[in-house]
């Protein structure tokens, strides 16, 4: 089954704990994201990638980091974790072009 | 940065209307996407429309993208208590990867 998969789906953390949240897509897309979701505020983009090895900021990169080593893996890094990073997050993919998104199915993380 | 503007904030109908929802953008597109929410899941498509298309429709949805105004449009006919989900825009941007999210509409169907 085509999808992208996240883990974990949910999260409670204190500040400061390092953290990794996995995404991974089985359908060879290159464009992957991650997005954060808050109240108010709709989906904002965190990160995105091209391809393998080309990352690039979105609207709210301070905070986190991203790789892309290998085309289907996109995990989201967050370094320091503080309390304004608690949200709900999606990874995201699709293949090139004007093509819709695919999206995981969201990571609640709770910093304390 | 979010671009996409959808209106209302929230709609209430019954089962068996027409819902209809609205986006704004500011600058120019390559295309339009509708995505819907199910609470707290994750998005999934409904629709693309181009920016050279100016109606589309899917099942019982009807978009239409008027590139002058730059605004869209989402009719849902028929209304069914299954469409009780969260209504997001977002635009392709003409330069570069971004899709860019709007806040959404928060629509409930009543029996």
């Amino acid at each position: 089954e085509a999808q992208v998969t996240q883990n974990p789906r949910y999260l409670i953390t204190v500040t400061g704990k390092k953290l990794t949240v996995t995404c991974s897509q089985n359908m060879n897309h290159e464009y992957m994201s991650w997005y954060r979701q808050d109240p108010g505020l709709g989906l904002r983009q965190i990160y995105y990638s091209m391809n393998v090895e080309v990352t690039d900021k979105g609207d709210v990169p301070e905070g986190y980091k991203v790789s892309r080593k290998e085309k289907r893996n996109f995990p989201l890094i967050l370094e320091s974790p503080s309390p304004n990073q608690t949200s709900l997050y999606f990874c995201a993919s699709r293949p090139g072009g004007e093509n819709e998104q695919f999206f995981g199915p969201g990571t609640r993380l709770t910093v304390l | 940065s979010q671009q996409g503007e959808e209106d209302p904030q929230a709609l209430s109908i019954q089962e068996g209307e027409n819902a209809t929802m609205n986006c704004s953008y500011k600058t120019s597109i390559n295309n339009l996407q509708w995505y819907r929410q199910n609470s707290g899941r994750g998005l999934v498509h409904l629709i693309l429309i181009r920016s050279n298309e100016r109606e589309k429709h899917s099942g019982r949805l009807r978009v239409t993208l008027d590139t002058s105004k730059k605004s869209s449009s989402l009719l849902i006919t028929a209304s069914r208590a299954a469409d009780t989900a969260s209504y997001f825009c977002a635009t392709g941007a003409q330069w570069g990867y971004a899709l860019n999210f709007g806040k959404g509409t928060s629509l409930l169907v009543t029996p």
